[in-house]
This record gives C-alpha cells, sequence and structure tokens, in this order.
C-alpha cells in the first residue's frame, strides 16, 4: 500500500515568519500536487511537480520535487494570515491514481 | 467553463434515510472521484468512475454505499439506510483523463445524520 506522510499535521506560526511542510513517501510518484483547502471549501490546486529536482514558485510558495520523485516540500516564505488554512499533497501512481497526504493544518497569526 | 457542482452543499438526514449527493464534473472532463472528509482530517478516497463504469472502488465501505456516473447526467454517491458515523463532508473531484492527474474540486456536501 502506498502512503504518502505529511509533516508537521499542525502549524501555528507569526505574521511574518517563514515555513516548510513536507510531503514523503517511499513509492514513486509520476507527479505530485499541493491543495490548499479553506475552510467549508473544497481544495484548490496550487501546483504540479512532474521532474525530479523540479522547483515552482508562486508568489511567496515554493515547491520542489525530490529528486527521486519520492518527496516534495512546500516553502513559504513571510507567511500571511490568508496563507492560512489545510495544505494537502497528492501524489499520482502508475496507475495515474491520486494518493493523499493526510494534510497540514497552518494557522498564521496577526 | 463552469466548475465542478455539488449539491446539495447541505444535507441533512434522520437515521435509516437515504442520502443521495450529486455531482457535476467540469465539462469534457470524463472522470470522477468521490471522497470522504471528517472534521480536521485529509481526505479519504471513495471512489474512482468513468463515463458507465466504476474504475476503483476500493475505498467505499460494500454495504449500504453505491456509486454511479451515467452516460448522461452528473455522478451520484448513494448512501442508503444512513447512520451517524456517516456524517462527514462528501467532495467530489473530475479530471479531463486518466494521464491528467490534476483534480478539481466541488465545494462538497455536508451530511450531518441526526
Amino acid at each position: 500500500t502506498q502512503l504518502l506522510e505529511q509533516s508537521p499535521q499542525f502549524l501555528s506560526i507569526q505574521e511574518g515568519e517563514n515555513l516548510t511542510v513536507y510531503c514523503n513517501s517511499s513509492s514513486v510518484f509520476s507527479s505530485l500536487q499541493w491543495y490548499r483547502q479553506e475552510p467549508g471549501e473544497g481544495p484548490v490546486l496550487l501546483v504540479t511537480v512532474v521532474t525530479g529536482g523540479e522547483v515552482k514558485k508562486l508568489k511567496r510558495l515554493t515547491f520542489q520535487f525530490g529528486d527521486a520523485r519520492k518527496d516534495s516540500s512546500l516553502h513559504i516564505t513571510a507567511a500571511q494570515p490568508g496563507d492560512t488554512g489545510l495544505y494537502l499533497c497528492a501524489g499520482a501512481d502508475s496507475n495515474y491514481q491520486l494518493i493523499w497526504g493526510a494534510g497540514t493544518k497552518l494557522i498564521i497569526k496577526p | 467553463n463552469a466548475g465542478v457542482m455539488q449539491n446539495p452543499r447541505h444535507l441533512v438526514r434522520r437515521r435509516g434515510q437515504e442520502a443521495r449527493l450529486r455531482c457535476s464534473p467540469m465539462k469534457g472532463h470524463s472522470h470522477v472521484y468521490w471522497y470522504r472528509q471528517l472534521p480536521e482530517e485529509g481526505l479519504k478516497f471513495m471512489v474512482y468512475l468513468q463515463k458507465e463504469n466504476i474504475i476503483d472502488e476500493s475505498g467505499m465501505p460494500k454495504e449500504r454505499f453505491s456509486a454511479e456516473f451515467p452516460k448522461e447526467g452528473p455522478s451520484i454517491l448513494r448512501i442508503q439506510q444512513v447512520v451517524r458515523g456517516d456524517s462527514a463532508a462528501y467532495f467530489c473531484a473530475s479530471s479531463f483523463h486518466t494521464e491528467s492527474t490534476e483534480a478539481f474540486f466541488g465545494q462538497g456536501t455536508r451530511l450531518t445524520v441526526v
């Protein structure tokens, strides 16, 4: 059974601080996606990474796919209260089905 | 191009009743996924369907739960004889084709069993 472990499960920091969320597996994924979910809403796709070692930037968010395509990280610089939400990673397996992490609940305090 | 539409947004059912949750995928998308989410938790995969076919239902309980995605009309997740433990948010996602794993989600249906 493929597993995707996210850490930390919960993170509460002050506005302006930096943070990193990790998504790790022993399995290789053809691609990996990061989603953000706000309370009462469905997850919204932030980014897809496909190539090992790939780095993508989305304003203050930096996403990296591990060289072996088994892990990924999300780094947020100068976090803002608007970044608050549940961050989910999902890896696509060889059958193109998504394997989901349990999520990281992020709270940014003003 | 409308996004994934789910209805109803909120559904209250008494124990023993049936719940029917609907999902209209994005235009042109033929792949639908249903997920369940409990408060403060991540998504749990339930079932993956293509038009008129169930591809993977490994995450769906064998009893009381069923799903369909007919040739015409929305995908339906049906829960018979609901129990309190069925209370959760149920999300539907759609994608364009098998190799396109980017899933677009609806806003979910929040089922409350009283």
